[in-house]
Order: C-alpha cells, then sequence, then structure tokens
C-alpha cells in the first residue's frame, strides 16, 4: 500500500526568504502523480503544483517549486520570496496513475503548517 | 462558477440525532468525495462516488451513508451522531479523465465544522 510521510509537523520562515517543506513517499508504481496542497487558515484546500512521475522536470509555479527525486521517493516543495499569504497548511499526496478502475483517491501525508513571520 | 459548495458551514449536534450535509458542484465532475479532517491530523476518506448512482466505502465509512442520485450532489448522512463524528467535513470534485482537466486536481469545498454534544 502507498503512504506518504510528512516529517515536519510546523515549519516557520521570516517573509521574503526560502523554505523547503519535506515529503517521502512509498509505492511499487512506476508512474504516478505527487500534488502539494495548500489549505490556508480559511480552510478551503487549494492545488499549489503537481508532479508527473515520468518526467524528470521539476514542476515550477511561479515562486512554488518542487525537487522531485524519483529514486529516493522523495518530493519536497520550495518556496521562494515567501509571503504572509503563504501561511498554511500544506499537504503532500499521491495518486497513482489514471486508467480503467482508478477511481482517482489521493493519499495524504498528515500536513506541514507553514507560518511566514513579517 | 461557484465550484463546489457545501452547507452547513456549523453545525451542533447533540449525540444520537441525525442530519445530512450537503455538497454540490457545477463542474460537470464524475468523482466526489467526502473527507474529514480531525485536528492536526491530515484528510481521511470517508465516502467517494465515481458517478451517479455509484458510491464506495474509504477509509473511515463507520456511522455516515451517502447517496448520488444525480452528478452534482453528493450529501452525506450522520445516523446516530457521536462525539467521534466531531470533525470538519470536506467535499471535493474532480474529472474523471485528463481531457480539460489535471488529473487528481481535486476541487475542495469550505468545509463544514459540525460538533457533537
Amino acid at each position: 500500500a502507498q503512504t506518504v510521510t510528512q516529517s515536519q509537523p510546523e515549519m516557520s520562515v521570516q517573509e521574503a526568504e526560502t523554505v523547503t517543506l519535506s515529503c517521502t513517499y512509498d509505492t511499487s508504481e512506476n508512474n504516478y502523480y505527487l500534488f502539494w496542497y495548500k489549505q490556508p487558515p480559511s480552510r478551503q484546500m487549494i492545488l499549489v503544483i503537481r508532479q508527473e512521475a515520468y518526467k524528470q522536470q521539476n514542476a515550477t509555479e511561479n515562486r512554488f517549486s518542487v525537487n522531485f527525486q524519483k529514486a529516493a521517493k522523495s518530493f519536497s516543495l520550495k518556496i521562494s520570496d515567501s509571503q504572509l499569504g503563504d501561511t498554511a497548511m500544506y499537504f503532500c499526496a499521491f495518486m497513482k496513475p489514471g486508467g480503467a478502475g482508478n477511481n482517482r483517491k489521493l493519499i495524504w501525508g498528515l500536513g506541514t503548517s507553514l507560518a511566514v513571520n513579517p | 462558477n461557484a465550484g463546489v459548495t457545501q452547507t452547513p458551514k456549523f453545525r451542533i449536534l447533540k449525540i444520537g440525532q441525525s442530519m445530512t450535509l450537503q455538497c454540490t458542484q457545477d463542474m460537470n465532475h464524475n468523482y466526489m468525495y467526502w473527507y474529514r479532517q480531525d485536528p492536526g491530523m491530515g484528510l481521511k476518506l470517508i465516502y467517494y462516488s465515481v458517478g451517479a448512482g455509484i458510491t464506495d466505502k474509504g477509509e473511515v465509512p463507520n456511522g455516515y451513508n451517502v447517496s448520488r442520485s444525480t452528478t452534482e450532489d453528493f450529501p452525506l448522512r450522520l445516523e446516530l451522531a457521536a462525539p467521534s463524528q466531531t470533525s470538519v467535513y470536506f467535499c471535493a470534485s474532480t474529472l474523471s479523465n485528463r481531457v480539460g482537466g489535471v488529473p487528481g486536481e481535486l476541487f475542495f469545498g469550505e468545509g463544514s465544522r459540525l460538533t457533537v454534544l
């Protein structure tokens, strides 16, 4: 069974600095999707970034980028130029590849609470 | 475009009462999910549906029931509420294929905070 581990329950960073959130996972699949979701204090979860395992290039979305190490089964999130609005819970998630019978269920880590300090 | 709408946002129940959490989406998504989130914990899947008329259990289905009579609606029923069901409940939806959407990108409602006393 797949598992997702986020080893940092809480982190903090100063505004404008860079922070990296860790995520490791366990799977026997060769192709899959990985995601980082953000849950601000307002509680609505939103997608930050995703990575397809067959792509070697690390995904980037503006100030958010990932370091995807497939062999090590590691998927860390780097937030550059941190802003106060980045304060949130961040969840790492795994999904099996698509295809018939795939119910598109996500397997979630327990989350990392990030505080961006002024 | 409203996305995923959940009601109510807050509710207090007495032990043994029943209620229904409503969830509706206007994005024509086939897949819908109900999660619960306990303090300091991640999301646990209660039930999910891959289309109208089809539902299946997730990790923690006991004490809950769902139905999916239309593509848009996926209500969650709590029967005989217990204090262990005190939690924040999230409904989510996603597309069933890659066309027009990001695989695995779930769209979430704002959550429903339920307290059982």
